[in-house]
């Protein structure tokens, strides 16, 4: 079955520090996500990507953040200067759908996370 | 009100037992529905969409009532193996594109 890969499993970082998160999404899937999941708290949307641009994001996405997708398979999240407050599970996401489709293609499939922790 | 609200339990139900969670959510124009289970310090992972119909897959039953704005998910016969928590999800457009909220999510404890 596809998955959506990601890459570190787990970081440990110094505050002030930049951090990169990686993502292969499902290949045939167009959209893309970041998601991030505090300790004990619910998921919360960060970003969404389509067509090589973001399409939404959340107030959480400020200037500290940024995505990309260097090539035909990454999808990357960068944090500048991580603070203590970015310790989480974050979680990249991808479907197929069309934005204005109901339909089950439009169901997320998640990677299985990178936990960050800010030191 | 928030998005999506759920109870965040602990549900604690013994093996076997039937158990019902609920969700509402504030966006009368969201568009689709579903459940997601979360195990501990793992991703979410799709339980069941929800359909207006309402919808089965052996032991887990979701319901929608569109008019009154809330999602059901009921699991009968509970397994130990159902402990986890339930993240209910609504998708909304936003200015053309989906918008995917979750709940904060259900506890779901089942006891031997």
């Amino acid at each position: 079955e596809p998955e959506v890969t990601q890459t570190p499993s787990h970081q440990v970082t110094q505050m002030g520090q930049e951090v990169i998160l990686r993502c292969v999404p499902i290949s045939n899937h167009l959209y893309f996500y970041w998601y991030r999941q505090i300790l004990g708290q619910k998921v919360e949307f960060l970003v969404s990507f389509y067509n090589n641009e973001i399409s939404e994001k959340s107030e959480i996405f400020d200037d500290q953040f940024s995505v990309e997708r260097p090539d035909g398979s990454n999808f990357t999240l960068k944090i500048r200067s991580t603070k203590l407050e970015d310790s989480a599970m974050y979680f990249c996401a991808s479907n197929r759908q069309a934005p204005l489709i109901s339909s089950g293609a439009n169901v997320l499939t998640f990677g299985a996370g990178s936990r960050l922790t800010v030191l | 009100r928030k998005e999506v609200e759920q109870d965040p339990g602990p549900f604690n139900v013994p093996e076997g037992a039937t158990v019902a969670f609920n969700c509402t959510y504030s966006n009368s124009a969201s568009q689709s529905f579903f459940w997601y289970r979360q195990d501990c310090r793992k991703e979410p992972k799709l339980l069941m969409s929800v359909y207006s119909s309402g919808n089965e897959d052996g032991r887990f039953t979701a319901q929608l009532n569109r008019a009154s704005q809330y999602i059901s998910l009921l699991i009968r016969d509970s397994k130990l193996s159902d402990s986890a928590t339930y993240l209910c999800v609504v998708n909304d457009r936003a200015g053309g594109y989906q918008k995917v909220t979750f709940g904060i999510g259900t506890k779901l404890q089942v006891i031997p």
